[in-house]
């Protein structure tokens, strides 16, 4: 059971490139998040999915698309990468409800130069 | 929007002191979860606290949800150098109701235990 899972670990981009982040989750959540961290900013919520097919824009969804195609896996995409966008990104999931727990992968290190 | 507030940002002490961290709400909360980030790492889920004036404990940490339910806080006794990390509050349904699934978190409570 190998819970979330994120690609890349790392990954370094040129201002104006785009990447797609991929997370994937074993174990049938409905919920699924992406969030981002930076120093003195704890987690901030870029997107979420409540189901395959459906997304929400959380706290700071400015220059992220996502899709939620399938319902194991939810795609953050940068169109195009700005050194704002350097940061930690997490994605997490949890069953459907309030009282669940969230699960978390182990991040994705990006550095916009 | 409905954020939840967490304080201090940060916390130094001696190993063997005791640390607590305070998330407080402007509106109720249907229930509030608290999770762990050891430095390098992802957060961790340790608790979820539902019912009002609730106190739960897990050896030295003991955590609390007001009367109100609009605040909460963690307590570690006798702190060690395997506390080290930063601690979140997570508010998993964003108060109000309308946004359910979303799960917003605290800006956390960074500590560092000297030993």
């Amino acid at each position: 059971n190998a819970g979330v899972t994120q690609t890349p670990k790392f990954r370094v981009l040129k201002t104006g490139q785009s990447m797609t982040l991929l997370c994937a989750q074993d174990m049938n959540h409905e919920y699924m998040y992406w969030y981002r961290q930076d120093p003195g900013m704890g987690l901030r919520l870029i997107h979420y999915s409540v189901g395959e097919g459906t997304t929400a824009k959380g706290e700071v969804p400015d220059g992220y698309n996502v899709s939620r195609l399938k319902k194991q896996n939810f795609l953050l995409g940068l169109e195009s990468a700005a050194p704002s966008q350097t940061s930690v990104y997490f994605c997490a999931s949890k069953k459907k409800g309030t009282e669940t727990e969230a699960f978390f992968g182990q991040g994705t290190r990006l550095t916009v130069v | 929007g409905q954020q939840v507030m967490q304080i201090p940002q940060y916390q130094h002490v001696q190993e063997g002191e005791d640390f607590t961290t305070y998330c407080n709400s402007s509106t109720t909360l249907s229930n509030i979860q608290w999770y762990k980030q050891r430095p390098g790492g992802h957060p961790v889920f340790l608790i979820q606290l539902v019912k009002s004036g609730e106190v739960k404990k897990q050896k030295r940490l003991t955590f609390q949800f007001g009367e109100a339910k609009k605040n909460s806080s963690l307590h570690i006794t006798a702190t060690q150098t395997t506390d080290v990390g930063t601690y979140f509050c997570a508010d998993p349904l964003n108060a109000g109701g309308t946004s359910y699934g979303k799960l917003t978190f605290g800006q956390g409570t960074i500590l560092t235990v000297h030993p």
